[in-house]
């Protein structure tokens, strides 16, 4: 009974190659998130959406695209893995978006190594 | 630009000693929150306290909030060994959660047994 999972939770993969990470919350939230956190820890949002709707896209490169199938999942493709893009990813919902005092669920991450 | 700037970056301390990590932001905030984050796992909601509010407790943890510097600070009280992890403080911006919540980098919390 995991509020949000996300999987895979480790994938080594090539330069070039193209890759999934997919994601699904059952705590019934509007709102789910993508985060990526690098070596330093430094964690950053890359997308938002509220119920199927694409509110954040922060500066990503258009080879991260991500899709909502319904609510309760959020997926992230990436075409085109480059080196740099080897990071944590952290897929992440809250009840609503535009109320303050959301907190976020996070999932355990996935951790991606492009070699 | 970045919102929640912890320091110290690294702070190691004897088990049942007090820790203090401090959190800067830049802009006005409707709420600012802490987070926990164990070694290879995702992160876990602390405490969140609203911009009307100048110090809030929860168990062990006590946050204070001021706005007029832009900070808060998160103490840890009797620390413990489990209570090793990264901490992290987050801030929404006024305006709602239009950009969700902006992260700082972290303070690496170690405890010595």
């Amino acid at each position: 009974d995991t509020a949000v999972s996300q999987t895979p939770k480790y994938l080594v993969t090539q330069m070039g190659n193209d890759k999934s990470i997919k994601c699904e919350q059952n705590l019934g939230h509007d709102t789910m998130y993508w985060y990526k956190q690098d070596s330093k820890k430094f964690l950053k949002i890359m997308f938002s959406y509220n119920n199927k709707e694409l509110i954040i896209n922060e500066t990503v490169p258009n080879r991260f695209s991500p899709k909502s199938p319904d609510k309760a999942h959020l997926n992230l493709h990436i075409n085109s893995l480059e080196l740099g893009d080897s990071a944590v990813y952290f897929c992440a919902s809250s009840q609503a978006f535009w109320d303050s005092g959301n907190t976020i669920y996070f999932g355990e991450g996935s951790w991606l190594t492009v070699v | 630009s970045q919102q929640g700037e912890e320091d110290p970056q690294a702070l190691s301390i004897q088990e049942g000693e007090n820790a203090t990590m401090n959190c800067s932001y830049k802009t006005s905030i409707n709420n600012l929150q802490w987070y926990r984050q164990n070694s290879g796992r995702g992160l876990v909601h602390l405490i969140l306290i609203r911009s009307n509010e100048r110090e809030k407790h929860s168990g062990r943890l006590r946050v204070t909030l001021d706005t007029s510097k832009k900070s808060s600070s998160l103490l840890i009280t009797a620390s413990r060994a489990a209570d090793t992890a990264s901490y992290f403080c987050a801030a929404q911006r006024r305006g709602g959660g239009a950009d969700g919540l902006t992260f700082g980098k972290g303070t690496h919390l170690i405890i010595q047994p």
